[in-house]
C-alpha cells in the first residue's frame, strides 16, 4: 500500500548547525509534498511544501528538495535555533482524487544552545 | 490560529460508550479530515470529506463514523467498536482539492 518513510526519528543538533530530515514515498503518482511542524502541545502547522513540477523550494532558513525519480524528498534547516525544536512531519498526496495525505511518523528535532 | 476549532480539548469516557468529537471551521473550506495521532505513529487518516453529504474512509476507519451535513462541521463519533480509542484526535480542513491543510487544536480522548 501507499507509504511514507521518514528518517531519522530523532535528531539532535547544536544551535547554528544544519538539520536534514529525509522522506521516501511509494506512490509514483504523488504530486504534493508538504512539511508540518508541531510544537509540544500545539497543532501541526505547514512550514513549506513542494509540488512535483519543482525540484527545490526555499523560504529563508528552510528548504525542501524533491527527487521524483528516486521518490525522495528532504527538509533542510540551516542556522538552527532553539525555537526550531519540534516534531516535523513529511507527507505525500495519495493517488486518488482529493487532498488526502499520507504522513510520515515524524522526526523530533532538538536544538541545544 | 483561528478558523478551525475542536471541542472539547480533553474528553474522558468509560469503555463501551460512544463519544462524538466536534470540529467546526469558518474558513469556507470544502474538504475536511480527521486524523488520529499516537506517539511515534505520525498522523493517520480516519475519514475525510470533500463536499457536504459525502465522505470517504481513510486508513483506520474501523470503529469510527462521521457525518457532513454542513460545510462548516465534520463531527467524528468514536464507537464502542473501536478497540483502542485513547488517542489525540486532530481535525483539519483545506480549500480546494490541492490546498494546504489547516489543523484544529485537537481533542485528547481517554477511555477507561
Amino acid at each position: 500500500g501507499e507509504n511514507v518513510e521518514q528518517h531519522p526519528s530523532t535528531l539532535s543538533v547544536q544551535e547554528g548547525d544544519s538539520a536534514v530530515i529525509k522522506c521516501t514515498y511509494s506512490d509514483s503518482a504523488s504530486n504534493y509534498f508538504p512539511w508540518y511542524k508541531q510544537e509540544l502541545g500545539k497543532r501541526p502547522q505547514l512550514i513549506i511544501d513542494i509540488r512535483s513540477n519543482v525540484g527545490e523550494k526555499k523560504d529563508q532558513r528552510i528548504a525542501v528538495t524533491l527527487n521524483k525519480t528516486a521518490k525522495h524528498f528532504s527538509l533542510h534547516i540551516t542556522e538552527t535555533q532553539p525555537e526550531d525544536s519540534a516534531v516535523y512531519f513529511c507527507a505525500a498526496s495519495r493517488n486518488q482524487a482529493g487532498t488526502a495525505l499520507i504522513f510520515g511518523k515524524g522526526t523530533t528535532l532538538s536544538v541545544s544552545s | 490560529d483561528g478558523g478551525i476549532t475542536q471541542s472539547p480539548k480533553y474528553l474522558f469516557r468509560k469503555e463501551g460508550q460512544n463519544v462524538t468529537l466536534s470540529c467546526e471551521q469558518n474558513l469556507n473550506h470544502d474538504a475536511m479530515y480527521w486524523y488520529r495521532q499516537d506517539p511515534g505513529q505520525g498522523l493517520r487518516l480516519i475519514y475525510y470529506s470533500q463536499i457536504v453529504n459525502d465522505f470517504q474512509k481513510g486508513d483506520i476507519a474501523e470503529g469510527y463514523s462521521v457525518s457532513r451535513e454542513k460545510k462548516e462541521s465534520f463531527p467524528l463519533t468514536v464507537t464502542s467498536a473501536q478497540k483502542n480509542p485513547t488517542a489525540f484526535y486532530l481535525c483539519a480542513s483545506s480549500f480546494g482539492l490541492s490546498g494546504e491543510q489547516y489543523f484544529g487544536p485537537g481533542t485528547r480522548l481517554t477511555v477507561t
